[in-house]
């Protein structure tokens, strides 16, 4: 079974300040696909970005942007020119790519608090 | 466009009550699942449903029981409620998994529920 993990239970930074969230996972295969959701206190789950494991370059949303190394199973999210509206809870989620329809195997999150 | 709408939003059960939880996309999903939140936790996997008339277990199945009505609904019944099955529940919906193509999964505003 594959595991995610966030070693960073909250995260804190100035706004207008760059803050990375680090995600690692645990999987024997070798291809799936990677997402950083945002939770803010709405209780919504939005996506922020997705990778592709096959896929070298690194994915890019504006001012997110994620490090993703194959090889040490790290996939850490960068946010630039952070804003207050960023304050949330960020999940890191792992999805197979093998035929069916399993789920997402998250992780336990990080609470990202943005400082005015 | 609703996206994914689950009813109820909020639910106070008492032990050994029993209660369904709807969910219901827009969006022509093949894929739908029930997630579950407990604090300091991320998202579980409780039951999916790859298909119209095919579900599988998750990570945590056990108090549940869903059904795929048909395309567009998915929903979660708890027979016997027990005070751990107190939580935030979350729907989901997704486009079958692609060859190489991510599809992400698109949540519904969750519901609260306590049981007593």
């Amino acid at each position: 079974a594959q595991t995610v993990t966030q070693s960073q239970p909250e995260m804190s930074v100035q706004e207008a300040e760059t803050v990375t969230l680090s995600c690692t996972y645990d999987t024997s295969e070798s291809d799936y696909y990677l997402f950083w959701y945002k939770q803010p206190p709405s209780r919504q789950m939005i996506l922020v970005i997705r990778q592709e494991a096959y896929k070298q370059q690194n994915a890019t949303e504006n001012r997110f942007s994620v490090n993703f190394q194959k090889a040490a199973k790290s996939f850490s999210l960068k946010i630039s020119d952070s804003q207050l509206g960023d304050a949330a809870m960020y999940f890191c989620a792992y999805r197979s790519a093998r035929g069916g329809a399993d789920g997402l195997t998250f992780g336990k999150g990080t609470h990202l608090i943005i400082q005015p | 466009n609703a996206g994914v709408t689950q009813t109820p939003k909020f639910q106070v059960l008492k032990t050994g009550q029993s209660m369904t939880l709807q969910c219901a996309q827009d969006m022509n999903h093949n894929s739908m699942y029930w997630y579950r939140q407990d604090p300091g936790m991320g998202l579980r996997l409780i039951y999916y449903s790859a298909s119209e008339g095919t579900t599988d277990k998750g990570e945590v199945p056990n108090g549940y029981n869903v059904s795929r009505l048909n395309k567009r609904e998915f929903s979660l019944r708890l027979e016997s409620a027990a005070p751990s099955q107190t939580s935030v529940y979350f729907c989901a919906s997704s486009r079958r998994p692609g060859q190489g193509v991510v599809q992400p999964q698109h949540f519904g505003d969750g519901t609260r529920l306590s049981i007593l």
